[in-house]
């Protein structure tokens, strides 16, 4: 079946580590997006990417970092200059721009505590 | 920024009854959508808008886009317990890349 698969599910970081979340998708979309939620909260967008080796910053880029080198992967990395890491992380896809406004759709989150 | 008022924030209901839950927004967007999330989980696209004035259902969810393209409502009917969840709006922006989510709906349902 075609989806977002993030992995892991669960994932622990220790100080000043970085730390590297997956997000894989079949479903031949061209843009890419990743988000942070927090509990309570709404979703904030951290990077977007519309096609591949392009990607731009966000509400709340600082502290990760990101890349595009594969239609279907868009790995986000939490660094360590990231001071407040603890939340839900969710990947996203769409069609992308070229083809029409369509939404996005979700996987099913990675959440990153700090140890 | 562009930015939506989700309201309200939570609701607690009865089994059986009606649900409606709403978002505004001062800018204009192109697409409404409403979306679930489950604990731990994703959120699952519910129902997408694509016209001003739009009314869509998709099983005991209605939704529709406000003719002015800045509003649009949910309303669940006859809830149950699994559509406990958090409710979100969002708007595709007039640029048609940006998708700007409301803070969320949190329903409880008591059986």
């Amino acid at each position: 079946d075609g989806g977002i698969t993030q992995s892991p599910k669960y994932l622990f970081r220790k100080e000043g580590q970085n730390v590297t979340l997956s997000c894989e998708q079949n479903l031949n979309h061209d843009a890419m997006y990743w988000y942070r939620q927090d509990p309570g909260q709404g979703l904030r967008l951290i990077y977007y990417s519309q096609i591949v080796n392009d990607f731009q910053k966000g509400d709340i880029a600082e502290g990760y970092s990101v890349s595009r080198e594969k239609k279907e992967s868009f790995p986000l990395t939490v660094t360590s200059a990231q001071k407040n890491p603890t939340a839900f992380y969710l990947c996203a896809s769409s069609i992308g721009r070229a083809r029409g406004n369509q939404p996005q759709h979700f996987g099913d989150g990675t959440r990153l505590s700090i140890l | 920024g562009q930015q939506l008022n989700q309201s309200p924030q939570s609701m607690f209901i009865q089994e059986g009854e009606d649900v409606s839950m709403n978002c505004t927004s001062s800018s204009i967007f192109n697409t409404w959508l409403w979306y679930k999330q489950d604990p731990g989980e994703g959120p699952v696209l519910l129902i997408a808008l694509y016209k001003a004035g739009e009314l869509t259902s998709n099983g005991r969810l209605t939704a529709q886009f406000g003719i002015t393209r800045k509003d649009s409502f949910l309303n669940i009917s006859a809830s149950i317990p699994s559509d406990v969840g958090i409710y979100f709006c969002a708007g595709l922006d007039t640029g048609g890349f940006k998708t700007i989510f409301g803070a969320g709906t949190r329903l409880f349902v008591k059986a």
